[in-house]
């Protein structure tokens, strides 16, 4: 079974400061995704990647296959980015703590 | 944009009492999933169906839980005799390819008093 650890459990930023959430799992995959969970619950997937790098907007997504290991990036921070940000893994999706990213003006 | 479903949003319920989750998928997806998560704790799996048949569960999903696509639009997730600890918000979830593009619903929160 692929444990998914995430960190920092809880981040806390001001408005425009550069923020890194890190993902590692255990057992190899051939894709990863990034979920977005708003404050009144509702899920949205963020990307899927499997490998390099993918950029939409402001937020960045890598991903380093042979170290187990995935980063998300949101550069230029905003109030509106807070969020629980959730990375999972394949397959029928095994989801990680998640890091409640609060951003402040 | 296409969305996925789910109704009730909340719903309350008595120990014993049987809930009928409902899920309108994305019309041309052919994977249906349900999700689950207690209030602090990650999302978990619960269960896929494809093809008009469950293709896997967790451990979670005993013999409780059932899921039916009845009409080819719905996908339903039943409880027959709901406990304290079936309290959580339930998400479903649908895709075109396994493992690809997932599109989740905003969740039914349930709560059994």
């Amino acid at each position: 079974k692929n444990e998914v650890e995430q960190s920092p459990q809880n981040l806390t930023a001001q408005e425009g400061e550069f923020i890194t959430i890190n993902c590692s799992y255990s057992v190899g995959i051939s894709a990863l995704h990034w979920l977005q969970q708003h404050p009144g619950g509702g899920i949205v997937s963020l990307f899927m990647l499997s490998s390099g790098k993918k950029k939409h907007g402001r937020l960045i997504a890598t991903i380093n296959i042979q170290e187990k290991h995935s980063s998300l990036h949101i550069t230029a921070s905003h109030p509106r980015d807070s969020a629980v940000y959730i990375c999972a893994v394949p397959d029928k999706l095994i989801f990680g703590t998640g890091t409640r990213l609060q951003v402040f003006p | 944009e296409p969305e996925v479903t789910q109704t009730p949003s909340h719903q309350v319920t008595q120990m014993g009492q049987e809930v009928i989750l409902r899920c309108v998928p994305i019309s041309n997806h052919l994977y249906f999933y349900w999700y689950r998560q207690i209030l602090g704790q990650k999302v978990e799996f619960l269960v896929s169906f494809y093809n008009n048949e469950i293709s896997e569960k967790s451990e979670i999903f005993d013999d409780q839980f059932s899921v039916e696509r009845p009409d080819g639009s719905n996908f339903t997730l039943k409880i027959r005799s709901t406990k304290l600890e079936d309290s959580a918000m339930y998400f479903c979830a649908s895709n075109s390819e396994h493992n690809y593009g997932y599109t989740f619903g905003s969740g039914t929160r349930l709560t059994v008093v």
